[in-house]
């Protein structure tokens, strides 16, 4: 079954404290990207990739980090969680060809995350 | 550089009546215009896509959206509410290839379905 999956769903943490949330697909799709979604405010994209080693910043970039190693792997990384970083992350992904099905993109469950 | 309105954040509808969901667009090109569907505690679900073809979109479980360029809007709608309906619905915009497929969402509408 093609997916995008995310770990953990749920994390809860402490302010300064490092954490990856993981996201993977089987989809052999090049793009991913990562949102962070807000009552109100819809979904804003964080990071993206366009293919393994090619990153760049999208909207709200700030506090995050993230790294493209293999083709199926796209984590987030929060160096140190603040508690306005508190939301629902959204890992996403498409394929880079042509035609129509490349401006579909397929979204993983989500992960809750709050900072206390 | 592309925006999405979304008049209403929440919408409650009686079962079995009209759903109408407002999206308004700004976009420099001509746009690529998506809805997507998220239900409780789950992923968002691609509903329907405008990608310069037909005005009038058909999509899944009913909903259908129409394209008007004059009025930069692409309004989603289904004629008979069901329960199942309740949920959250986002329209996004993306400018195409030359933009990297970039997706921009609206805030979203939550929609209240009454017995």
């Amino acid at each position: 079954e093609a997916q995008v999956t995310q770990n953990p769903r749920y994390l809860i943490t402490v302010t300064g404290k490092k954490l990856t949330v993981t996201c993977s697909q089987n989809m052999n799709h090049e793009y991913m990207s990562w949102y962070r979604q807000d009552p109100g405010l819809g979904l804003r994209q964080i990071y993206y990739s366009m293919n393994v080693e090619v990153t760049d910043k999208g909207d709200v970039p700030e506090g995050y980090k993230v790294s493209r190693k293999e083709k199926r792997n796209f984590p987030l990384i929060l160096e140190s969680p603040s508690p306005n970083q508190t939301s629902l992350y959204f890992c996403a992904s498409r394929g880079l060809g042509s035609g129509r099905a490349a401006y579909e993109q397929y979204f993983g469950p989500g992960t809750r995350l709050t900072v206390t | 550089a592309q925006s999405v309105t979304q008049l209403g954040s929440h919408v409650s509808v009686s079962e079995g009546a009209l759903v109408l969901l407002r999206c308004n667009y700004s976009s420099s090109v001509p746009p690529y215009l998506f809805w997507y569907v998220q239900y409780p505690n789950q992923g968002l679900q691609l509903l329907l896509k405008y990608t310069s073809a037909a005005t009038l979109v058909k999509g899944i479980n009913g909903f259908e959206a129409e394209f008007k360029k004059s009025e930069t809007s692409f309004h989603l709608t289904k004629p008979s509410a069901h329960m199942s309906d309740a949920a959250e619905y986002f329209c996004a915009v993306s400018e195409g290839p030359a933009a990297g497929n970039k997706l921009t969402f609206g805030g979203g509408t939550r929609v209240l379905v009454k017995p």
